[in-house]
């Protein structure tokens, strides 16, 4: 199992433009989240996915858009990237919600938006 | 809403000595689960250590363990025998057990602590 991989790892944008950050996870989890994590306030929930088609907005969804057509794969989308923006991001995932199960996370993603 | 509060952004300790990461989460669920994280340079989020709620005896994990305190709603990891591995971002987290509600999955992090091991 590779587990929860994320691409790409390093990413620069310039103010307004738009990316799509990957998140995939290889063990048939049925739950799958996106954190940002900026110094002095931990990770926040930005969106989360408890099933394929199933998303719902977590503490900090705006300029955030995501989609789960798979299992597997749970893309965040920045519409219009703002400096705001710039932080870490983390892909997670778990298998059965309201389990003991910890979470996975993936290795993060730096954004740099200039 | 839950919060989780790491009130020393820094701790030091001497390779081989213990030392105590404080975490203190507000809530009014009686059921849920309490993690430490640690996070490495590499920014790898590793679990540390989970706690149930409704367990009233502490978790240990070898040199890892927690002193847990429901009433006072307060959850330290100790750490003993430090080595210069253990130097890394630790982070509290609280998760409900409740499978209904906006927070349904949701990990609440605290800010952080940086501890640093001196050789």
């Amino acid at each position: 199992n590779a587990g929860v991989t994320q691409t790409p790892k390093f990413q620069v944008l310039k103010t307004g433009q738009s990316m799509t950050l990957q998140c995939a996870q290889d063990m048939n989890h049925e739950y799958m989240s996106w954190y940002r994590q900026d110094p002095g306030m931990g990770l926040r929930l930005i969106h989360y996915s408890v099933g394929a088609g199933i998303t719902d907005q977590g503490e900090v969804p705006n300029g955030y858009n995501v989609s789960r057509s798979t299992t597997e794969d749970f893309p965040l989308r920045l519409l219009s990237a703002a400096p705001s923006q710039t932080s870490v991001y983390f892909c997670a995932s778990r298998p059965t919600p309201g389990t003991a199960y910890e979470q996975y996370f993936g290795p993060g993603t730096r954004l740099t938006v200039t | 809403a839950q919060t989780v509060t790491q009130s020393q952004p820094e701790m030091s300790v001497q390779e081989a000595e213990t030392v105590t990461l404080s975490c203190t989460y507000d809530t009014s669920e009686s059921d849920y689960y309490l993690f430490w994280y640690k996070q490495p340079p590499s920014r790898q989020m590793i679990l540390v250590i989970r706690q149930e709620a409704y367990k009233q005896q502490n978790a240990t994990e070898n040199r890892f363990s927690v002193n847990f305190q429901k009433a006072a709603k307060s959850f330290s990891l100790k750490i003993s025998d430090s080595q210069l591995g253990d130097a890394a971002m630790y982070f509290c987290a609280y998760r409900t057990a409740n499978a209904g509600g906006t927070s349904y999955g949701k990990l609440t992090f605290g800010q952080g602590t940086i501890l640093t091991v001196h050789p």
